[in-house]
């Protein structure tokens, strides 16, 4: 069975610090992979995805980035965190689009 | 408008209530509809997924596609303490499209 890992589970960094939270899935290959944000009363806004190694697909202009260095890894960046990235990220995979399963998040706090 | 609208509740029913849940969405593009339920700080979960129109049953769980109103709704039977979550609806274009679009969800309590 396929399993999704997500890392760390809660952070609280300062502006202006960098950012790095990693995805791993397990138990499939060549997998469609998402980044999302939700914010507190809001639904689920896709940030990146993507459908192979080294792709990459943004939807929201920010100061976020996206790799996808291994084929069952994705790592969402950023150089300088704001106070506006605060939120829960949440990482999902797919084989197709409309069957997303999705990791246990990362709670991040930016002070 | 917003392309998914989703009723954020909260909704609050009695043990062994049917719950309905609704959303409505604006483009009659859209092929796949979804319902993830998301118990709180957690990652939501994939309840079932339904092609254009029609039903879906699952246990309990039972949704229903209207296109031609653009309504899309997820009933609960005999719902439990242990149902209580937010549930979101999701819809997708499908063919090569690889977004979902979300609705805010729908905060339940079902009270023991």
């Amino acid at each position: 069975s396929q399993t999704i890992h997500q890392w760390p589970a809660t952070l609280v960094q300062p502006v202006g610090s960098p950012l790095s939270l990693e995805c791993t899935v397990e138990g499939t290959s060549n997998p469609n992979l998402y980044w999302y944000r939700q914010a507190a009363g809001r639904g689920l806004q896709l940030l990146f995805y993507s459908v192979g190694i080294g792709q990459i697909s943004s939807e929201v202009p920010q100061n976020l980035s996206a790799s996808r260095p291994q084929d069952r890894q994705f790592i969402l960046s950023s150089k300088k965190l704001l106070l506006s990235d605060s939120g829960f990220y949440l990482c999902a995979w797919a084989k197709v689009a409309y069957e997303q399963y999705f990791g246990p998040g990362t709670r991040l706090t930016v002070t | 408008q917003k392309e998914v609208e989703q009723d954020p509740g909260p909704l609050s029913v009695p043990e062994g209530a049917i719950v309905s849940l609704n959303c409505t969405y604006s483009n009659s593009a859209f092929q796949y509809f979804m319902w993830y339920r998301q118990y709180s700080r957690k990652g939501p979960e994939l309840l079932m997924y339904t092609y254009s129109s029609g039903n879906k049953e699952d246990g309990r769980f039972t949704a229903q596609v209207d296109k031609s109103s653009k309504y899309i709704s997820l009933f609960i039977r005999d719902s439990q303490p242990s149902d209580s979550a937010t549930y979101l609806c999701a819809v997708n274009y499908g063919g090569a499209t690889n977004k979902l679009i979300f609705g805010t969800g729908t905060l339940l309590a079902v009270q023991p």
